[in-house]
């Protein structure tokens, strides 16, 4: 069974400070994939990663991926109260047929 | 155009029961994926449909079936209700595979007491 571990499972940061969010596993995926979900809505998909050591930018969001395509990081420069909300990444199975999730971080960027 | 859709928005049963959940991909994805999420976790894979066919399972009981139908909208059914399996049921279409990027509906919230 293919796991995603994502650390830290909860972060209250204040305005302004800078974030970084990890997601682990022992698998290789064909691609990762960072969601963010607001309460009572569906996961929203930020960014898909599929080369190993590729780092994509949106806006003040930096991600990682891992040169092995084992693990992914999410950076955010100077983070807002509306950064809050909680962090998923997903794993994209090699053969295409299941997108796993890790447990998520929870962020409160507070004002 | 109108995003995935997903009915009822809310359910609450018993346990025992049976229940049916509804999903309306974006128009012209083909391919439907079932998720459970507990509050406090993320999404659990259950399912996923591509062309009207199981592709992939998650580590759920048999209790847990679904179908895709020829429009491409999909059911996800729950037979003998226990209260664990109070979740949000998310689902997600893509259009086709691999790598494509998944667009969830807003779920449905269920409650088993």
């Amino acid at each position: 069974t293919q796991l995603l571990e994502q650390s830290p499972q909860f972060l209250s940061i204040q305005e302004g400070e800078n974030l970084t969010v990890y997601c682990n596993s022992s698998s290789v995926f064909s691609s990762l994939q960072w969601y963010r979900q607001e309460p009572g809505e569906g996961p929203v998909l930020l960014v898909t990663v599929v080369t190993g050591g590729e780092v994509k930018k949106l806006k003040r969001l930096t991600f990682q991926f891992g040169d092995a395509r084992k693990d992914s990081s999410l950076h955010i420069t100077a983070a807002q109260p509306g950064d809050t909300g909680l962090y998923l990444c997903a794993g994209e199975e090699m053969r295409g047929f299941k997108t796993i999730f890790g447990a998520g971080t929870r962020l409160f960027v507070k004002a | 155009d109108a995003g995935v859709t997903q009915s009822p928005t809310h359910l609450i049963k018993t346990r025992g029961q049976h229940v049916t959940l509804r999903c309306s991909p974006i128009s012209g994805h083909k391919s439907v994926s079932w998720y459970q999420q507990v509050l406090g976790q993320g999404p659990q894979f259950i399912f996923q449909y591509y062309e009207k066919e199981e592709r992939g399972r998650g580590n759920f009981p048999d209790r847990f079936s679904a179908r895709q139908f020829p429009n491409y909208s999909s059911e996800l059914n729950v037979n003998a209700l226990l209260l664990g399996d109070s979740a949000l049921y998310l689902c997600a279409s893509r259009l086709r595979g691999l790598n494509e990027k998944l667009f969830f509906g807003s779920g449905t919230q269920l409650s088993v007491l």
